[in-house]
């Protein structure tokens, strides 16, 4: 059974750090993965989309990265900004003979103080 | 129980037509959500409905779209005059989630893949 995890569960830094967001999952059979952020009572945002065979993707100040054989996945943002502030939400997709069934970690909750 | 289905899992169309695309949620799931997926890109949220709560129709790309949603029940999104632009997998996924709680895990049905000539 897939399981993906995601640490730290919240994070607090001050605007103009970079930081990374860590995503681990249990089984490396993914056919994707993909981060995602969540505003307060809104939908989700896809921000980055890995396929299995990449190692890693960037957009603007986002690069995010992916280890399959260890099951690792780090979301790295440069240069952080108060609107940055969102839960952020990695989700792997398992392998297409499974369904599309997409597997969601808890999040982490980042604030970026001004 | 039966995961989300979805129907149809095919539609092809003329520009210009306008479509139903039906999400049958997991029974007793409050949360449904409906994404839309281009070829090769990552999933963009559409529309988000919880319990009898309004909508969050932030995701939707122009008045073109709607949906709609019954109760805890079947969902509809309608494409009205189709573009090309629209061609893409339409998913719907749906959770136990409560209060916005993200703890639940969201389970897709298996979309439908729209194309629009």
């Amino acid at each position: 059974k897939q399981e993906v995890t995601q640490i730290p569960a919240a994070l607090s830094v001050p605007e103009g750090e970079n930081l990374v967001l860590n995503c681990s999952f249990t089984d490396s059979a993914i056919y994707n993965l993909q981060w995602f952020r969540q505003d307060p009572g809104k939908g989700l945002t896809s921000l980055l989309l890995i396929q299995s065979s990449q190692r890693e993707q960037t957009s603007g100040r986002l690069n995010a990265s992916l280890d399959k054989s260890s099951g690792r996945s780090t979301l790295y943002i440069a240069a952080s900004q108060p609107g940055d502030s969102a839960t952020y939400l990695c989700a792997v997709r398992t392998v297409p003979t499974g369904g599309f069934k997409t597997i969601f970690g808890a999040g982490t909750r980042l604030f970026v103080k001004a | 129980g039966a995961g989300v289905s979805q129907s149809p899992s095919n539609k092809v169309t003329e520009k210009g037509k306008d479509v139903e695309l039906r999400c049958d949620p997991i029974s007793g799931h409050t949360a449904l959500y409906w994404y839309r997926q281009r070829l090769g890109q990552g999933l963009e949220f559409l529309i988000y409905f919880q319990g009898n709560s309004a909508p969050d129709k932030s995701g939707l790309p122009s008045d073109r779209f709607s949906a709609e949603r019954t109760g805890e029940s079947v969902s509809t999104l309608t494409i009205q005059r189709t573009q090309q632009e629209d061609s893409a997998v339409y998913l719907c996924a749906s959770s136990s989630s409560r209060g916005g709680s993200l703890q639940e895990t969201q389970y897709f049905g298996p979309g439908t893949r729209l194309l629009v000539l």
